[in-house]
């Protein structure tokens, strides 16, 4: 079964302070990493997709990066509206595209 | 291209009765999903089409739970007789799938809850 695991929980930065995001993943054969950003009462809106362990994307202060058993989202110089919940997903190959979602990790922060 | 939209955004319901969301999503994307998310957990998948067949349904979709999308295009996901343990965000995402790739967007969600 396929399992996803955030760290921390919850985070809270003071703006301009960088910190990073983790994901562990089990999988059998990855298709595909995805990070989510998430605001209160809305729906997820996707960031980045990862397919193989090596890979990066960015995307302004946003940093995704995929090795064989885990991703970390790198925050760079955090504002006040980086505030949400970031999800991480995964895809097993020759399934049937359903992703396993991880619990998330609560970003705050602070000006 | 105006996104996955949801109705309505919230619905409050007594037990018991029985509730229906609607879900548009992203006109050419063949893929249609619904998912569930209670507060401080990820998205739990309930149930996902490709076109207007009903591919795949989780363990976690009760006989209480059905849902169609005809002709391919918009989906519905029903509630009958509603507990207060289905109170819950639904959420919807859509995709076009081929070649591998894959993104899912989502839309607002519908809020329940069952009094």
């Amino acid at each position: 079964e396929d399992q996803v695991t955030q760290s921390p929980e919850a985070l809270r930065l003071q703006e301009g302070e960088s910190s990073s995001l983790n994901c562990s993943y089990t999988v059998s054969g990855l298709r595909g990493l995805f990070w989510y950003r998430q605001d209160p009462g809305k729906g997820p809106e996707f960031l980045f997709t990862l397919y193989s362990a090596g890979e990066e994307k960015e995307k302004e202060r946003l940093k995704a990066t995929l090795t064989k058993k885990e991703s970390f989202l790198h925050i760079t110089a955090p504002k006040p509206e980086d505030s949400a919940t970031y999800l991480c997903a995964v895809q097993a190959k020759g399934g049937s595209y359903i992703p396993t979602f991880g619990r998330g990790t609560s970003l705050i922060v602070h000006p | 291209d105006t996104g996955v939209s949801q109705n309505p955004r919230h619905k409050i319901t007594k037990r018991g009765q029985n509730v229906t969301f609607r879900c548009d999503p992203i006109s050419e994307h063949n893929r249609l999903y619904w998912y569930r998310q209670t507060l401080g957990q990820g998205p739990e998948f309930l149930t996902y089409f490709q076109n207007e067949a009903q591919l795949e349904k989780s363990r976690l979709l009760s006989d209480r739970f059905s849902a169609e999308r005809p002709k391919g295009s918009f989906s519905t996901l029903e509630i009958q007789r509603t507990e207060q343990g289905d109170s819950a965000m639904y959420l919807c995402a859509s995709s076009f799938t081929a070649g591998g790739y894959n993104e899912q967007f989502f839309g607002p969600g519908t809020r329940l809850t069952v009094l």
